[in-house]
């Protein structure tokens, strides 16, 4: 059964203090990983795009990477502004738009 | 460039009663996906659009349907409402496969 496992649930910082979230993931199939991040009473915003194994994509204090089990959110040097619930979706299916999203780990960071 | 909107972004029902929702996706985007969001599950993939066409279906009962217009602007309805279909529903809309713009979603109470 197709399976997206997020950790930990939630997660509290310091400002500047870094840390990872990991996405773990049984699928058949898998097109791509994507990470969101969703603010309270908004839909989710889209972060990366991951497709093959090795591949690491980075933006401001984000950094995404991708093995053939698992992802991992890198969050270095974190600020308040990054406090937000961090979503990663798998993609399947041979054509369009299917995607099993995990539960997400909300992170809140501390000034 | 607009984005994704979604109505009503709030209403209540009670339970037997139906629920029709709409979406506007991003101008040229023509998949538009469904999502049903609850603290415990997450985010679960309801159906997606393409042209006007369903191309992908999640594993929600037969009350869950959707459809899609030529605009590419979707409505989803659920008939026979209960309890447990209290959510947040959200919309997604992409110009062919990956990245999902989403909407603010509608809040559905059930009562």
């Amino acid at each position: 059964e197709d399976q997206v496992t997020q950790s930990p649930e939630a997660l509290r910082l310091q400002e500047g203090e870094s840390s990872s979230l990991n996405c773990s993931y049984t699928v058949s199939g898998l097109r791509g990983l994507f990470w969101y991040r969703q603010d309270p009473g908004k839909g989710p915003e889209f972060l990366f795009t991951l497709y093959s194994a090795g591949e690491e994509k980075e933006k401001e204090r984000l950094k995404a990477t991708l093995t053939k089990k698992e992802s991992f959110l890198h969050i270095t040097a974190p600020k308040p502004e990054d406090s937000a619930t961090y979503l990663c979706a798998v993609q399947v299916g041979y054509t369009g738009n299917q995607f099993y999203f995990g539960t997400g780990t909300s992170l809140t960071v501390i000034p | 460039k607009a984005g994704v909107t979604q109505t009503p972004r709030y209403l209540i029902k009670t339970r037997g009663q139906q629920v029709t929702l709409s979406c506007s996706p991003i101008s040229g985007h023509r998949s538009v996906s469904w999502y049903q969001q609850t603290p415990g599950q997450g985010l679960q993939f309801l159906f997606e659009y393409f042209s006007e066409t369903q191309r992908n279906k999640g594993n929600f009962p037969g009350r869950f349907s959707g459809r899609q217009f030529s605009n590419s602007r979707s409505e989803m309805n659920v008939s026979t409402l209960e309890l447990g279909d209290s959510a947040l529903y959200l919309c997604a809309s992409s110009f062919s496969g990956g990245e999902l713009f989403f909407g603010e979603g509608s809040r559905l109470t059930v009562l």
